[in-house]
């Protein structure tokens, strides 16, 4: 079964600190990744996505994320984290015509 | 535009009975998506409505149903609930359109549904 696996399950960093999540799927062929940013008491929101072209993609708030193909994987990076970005963060798939799957999530909590 | 909307936001239900959950898309869009989120196992995708039919669906009982009016407002109902359905139950739109798995689906705030 297709399926989304992220490595870390709660991340604990220092502000400035570098980050780096993990994420790797299961399947075969072309597909779509997306990173879901759920801050507290916030509705998830789309931090960046991969279609095709340049594997490494930008998203908002200083975040990008590196498809490599050869290991099914789609990291986030962000090279210096703030307080703010503490939040759970979901790796997500999907390919034409199927449904987005989401990994179990990745809780940050980032201290001052 | 406003956002995707959910009613109601909190619940709490009793072990057998039943429930149903809206959700009001985007303006627009077409499909609407549902899935539970729970600590243990994140978001699980539910099933998929567009155009009032159901396109895609996940690996749930069949005691959660859905169903999209054409408005493209959709409910979900969950039959006989068990203390596992506690969960929050979000809803998300996208325009649904060919190519649609290419685009970013737009989340609501949730439904939060306590079974005791």
């Amino acid at each position: 079964a297709q399926s989304v696996s992220q490595h870390n399950h709660h991340v604990i960093l220092s502000e400035a600190a570098s980050l780096e999540l993990g994420c790797n799927y299961s399947y075969g062929g072309t597909v779509n990744l997306f990173w879901y940013v759920q801050y507290p008491g916030q509705h998830l929101q789309l931090l960046l996505k991969y279609f095709s072209g340049d594997p490494l993609v930008k998203g908002i708030k200083g975040f990008e994320a590196e498809f490599i193909k050869s290991k099914f994987s789609f990291n986030l990076r962000k090279p210096s984290v703030q307080w703010s970005d503490t939040a759970e963060y979901f790796c997500a798939v999907n390919q034409a015509g199927t449904a987005l799957i989401f990994g179990k999530g990745t809780t940050l909590s980032v201290s001052s | 535009k406003a956002g995707v909307t959910q009613t109601p936001r909190y619940l709490i239900k009793t072990r057998g009975q039943q429930v149903t959950l809206s959700c009001s898309p985007i303006s627009g869009h077409r499909s609407v998506s549902w899935y539970q989120q729970t600590p243990g196992q994140g978001l699980q995708f539910l099933f998929e409505y567009f155009s009032e039919t159901q396109r895609n669906k996940g690996n749930f009982p069949g005691r959660f149903s859905g169903r999209q009016f054409s408005n493209s407002r959709s409910e979900m109902n969950v039959s006989t609930l068990e203390l596992g359905d506690s969960a929050l139950y979000l809803c998300a739109s996208s325009p649904g359109l060919a190519g649609s798995h290419l685009y970013e689906q737009y989340f609501g705030p949730g439904t939060r549904l306590t079974v005791t």
